[in-house]
């Protein structure tokens, strides 16, 4: 399967714990990336593989994965935090195509 | 340190070829495992992959735009570019280039340009 799925939209609390999925049969081969992408911005990549951060991204953000599932976790989510977050791996096709997810809008209340 | 740059006409008639250059400064394009991909994304939308090209020259692209892409890189100039056949307005959005990293089981994106608007329209 080449497909990622995403919730369209999340919203959380100021402060509180939010995590968000990414669902795809390919995700039991390759890791999920997440790219968090502000108004007027290029995506910036936040997590990848086994749940990195990238220099200069929050420790309140975090990934992990079980089965065909890929998630982000931000852990006392910040109004800054909000913006649309995409997923992407690979898919299963012989040629490991580059696929992302359809995103999720994250609102901060 | 390394940055991408994205440019090309802004305005592209319907049936004609959208062409687009990425300039990678700072750094070698022909450094380091990388590969080099297009990432468009229309106004409101998600992001679609377009297509990637390592360095060696190998391609791949989105089977849904495979016979309209062309990915070629030009390592004395450190560019990549987009060749995207027969626009329609479907074509219309913000390209971004990006570099591609890791290895099995884990790949990503880790550096992005600033993206350029292209318009499909007569």
């Amino acid at each position: 399967s080449s497909e990622l799925t995403q919730d369209p939209a999340v919203s959380v609390a100021l402060g509180q714990t939010v995590r968000i999925t990414c669902q795809g049969d390919s995700l039991r081969t390759y890791y999920a990336s997440w790219y968090q992408q502000k108004p007027g911005q290029a995506p910036i990549l936040v997590i990848y593989a086994k749940g990195y951060r990238p220099s200069g991204i929050p420790v309140r953000f975090s990934g992990s994965s079980s089965g065909d599932t890929a998630s982000l976790t931000i852990t006392g989510a910040q109004a800054e935090d909000e913006a649309d977050y995409y997923c992407h791996s690979r898919d299963n096709s012989g040629d490991h195509l580059d696929v992302f997810g359809g995103g999720t809008k994250l609102t901060v209340l | 340190q390394v940055q991408l740059q994205e440019s090309g006409p802004g305005l592209v008639k319907p049936s004609q070829t959208l062409s687009l250059t990425c300039t990678v400064s700072g750094g070698s394009i022909s450094s380091g495992p990388y590969y080099w991909s297009w990432v468009r994304q229309p106004a409101g939308k998600g992001l679609q992959w377009i297509g990637r090209i390592y360095t060696r020259g190998s391609t791949n692209s989105n089977p849904s735009l495979k016979s309209r892409v062309t990915i070629s890189v030009d390592t004395s100039k450190n560019q990549f570019s987009l060749k995207l056949t027969s626009v329609t307005a479907a074509d219309t959005a913000l390209y971004y280039c990006a570099r591609g990293g890791g290895n099995f089981p884990n790949w990503y994106f880790d550096l992005w340009g600033r993206g350029t608007l292209v318009t499909v329209s007569s």
